[in-house]
Parts: C-alpha cells; sequence; structure tokens
C-alpha cells in the first residue's frame, strides 16, 4: 500500500534552513504530483507547495514563495522541501501528500504522518 | 485567495443521527471540493472529492452535495467511528482548507 515517511524535522532557529524529505513508497512515484501540507492547532491546515510528477511544474503559497523550494528525486522515490529564512509561524507539523491523479495535479489523496518543525531561539 | 468556511465549527450527535456539515467558498469553485477526515494524532484522510465522489473504500453512508459556493458533507447515520475532525478543501485555484468541523459522538 502507499507509503509516505517525512523526517527531517526538529528545532530550528528564526532565519536559518532545514531540508524536509519524504520517501515514497508502494506507488509508482514517478508519475505522481506531490504536495507538502502543513498544519498548525491554530491556523489549521495550509497546502505549502506542489510539483508535478515531471519536476517541471511547482506552485507555491503565498506565505513561502521566495523562502520554500518543493524539488523531487524520482530515481529515489524521494520528495525535498528546502525551507530557508524559517519564521516562528513556520512552525507545523509538515505532511508529505500525493495527488490522485496519474500525471495530474488535482486533488490530495494519500498523506504522510507528518514530521515536526518547530521554530524557536 | 478563496477561503473556505464551514460550520458549525463543533458538533455532537448520537448513534444513528443524519450529520450535516456545510462549507462555502469566498468565490464559485465549480465543483474542485473535497472532503477529509482526521482522528486525533492520524493525518487527515479523503473521504470525498468532486463534492460528490467518494474515495474507494469510504462508506456509503458518508455524502457530498453542492456547486459553486456552497456544499455539504452528509452522515447518513453517524457510526462510533465516525468522530473526529472534518475538514472541506477547494482545489478549483491553487488547495484551500476549511478550519475543520469536529465531530463528537454522545
Amino acid at each position: 500500500q502507499v507509503q509516505l515517511v517525512e523526517s527531517g524535522g526538529g528545532v530550528v532557529q528564526p532565519g536559518r534552513s532545514l531540508r524536509l524529505s519524504c520517501v515514497a513508497s508502494g506507488f509508482n512515484f514517478n508519475i505522481y504530483g506531490m504536495y507538502w501540507v502543513r498544519q498548525t492547532p491554530g491556523k489549521g491546515l495550509e497546502w505549502v507547495a506542489v510539483m508535478s510528477y515531471d519536476g517541471t511544474t511547482k506552485y507555491y503559497a503565498d506565505s513561502v514563495k521566495g523562502r520554500f523550494t518543493i524539488s523531487r528525486d524520482n530515481s529515489k522515490n524521494t520528495l525535498y522541501l528546502q525551507m530557508s529564512s524559517l519564521r516562528a509561524d513556520d512552525t507545523a507539523e509538515y505532511y508529505c501528500a500525493k495527488d490522485r491523479i496519474v500525471g495530474g495535479i488535482t486533488v490530495i489523496d494519500d498523506w504522510g504522518q507528518g514530521t515536526l518543525v518547530t521554530v524557536s531561539s | 485567495d478563496i477561503q473556505m468556511t464551514q460550520s458549525p465549527s463543533t458538533l455532537s450527535a448520537s448513534v444513528g443521527d443524519r450529520v450535516t456539515i456545510t462549507c462555502r467558498a469566498s468565490q464559485t469553485i465549480s465543483t474542485w471540493l473535497a472532503w477529509y477526515q482526521q482522528k486525533p494524532g492520524k493525518s487527515p484522510k479523503l473521504l470525498i472529492y468532486k463534492v460528490s465522489t467518494l474515495n474507494v473504500g469510504v462508506p456509503s453512508r458518508f455524502s457530498g452535495s453542492g456547486s459553486g459556493t456552497e456544499f455539504t458533507l452528509t452522515i447518513s447515520s453517524l457510526q462510533p467511528d465516525d468522530f473526529g475532525t472534518y475538514y472541506c478543501q477547494q482545489y478549483n485555484t491553487q488547495w484551500t482548507f476549511g478550519q475543520g468541523t469536529k465531530v463528537e459522538i454522545k
């Protein structure tokens, strides 16, 4: 079955950088769009970034544009989120997620278990 | 940005009750509307997409309806396993979630 396993979360100081990884298994990673979504108790669920199956299309939420970069390595079945200039309001549980449709960027289907990022001095 | 507003924020109902959650979009999203269920400590699970299409394995007591800016999720007969928080999400323009509706079993 689909498995998405995030890693790389932790405590980081404001202004610093962090890279999250998501290793996928149980499906053909190469043909699905992939997402990062974050969740906080206060702001709820917030879509962060999405990348098409082939990496040619990327979109970012305005709140992270210019600071976060989504990427993927299809040879390693891995999705990444490079986060820089981190702020306190980036503190959240970060989920990796998969699109429902082959080759598309449509609706989020399967989710990982999440990795917690805490931005604090 | 498209804003999604759910109501109520919390509801408490008995097993067997019919439960309805409403989601309103700040502008038309056609039929690009999904519903997710999240249980405490777990990641969200896709229940319904394109307003009314049940995801694989989702019980038929769940249904969705609506179009344009007004949408509803209905649980026809609430079961003990249906507790959790339900989120609507639009995917017409980027992706935006509602603030969630917490469903408690009386």
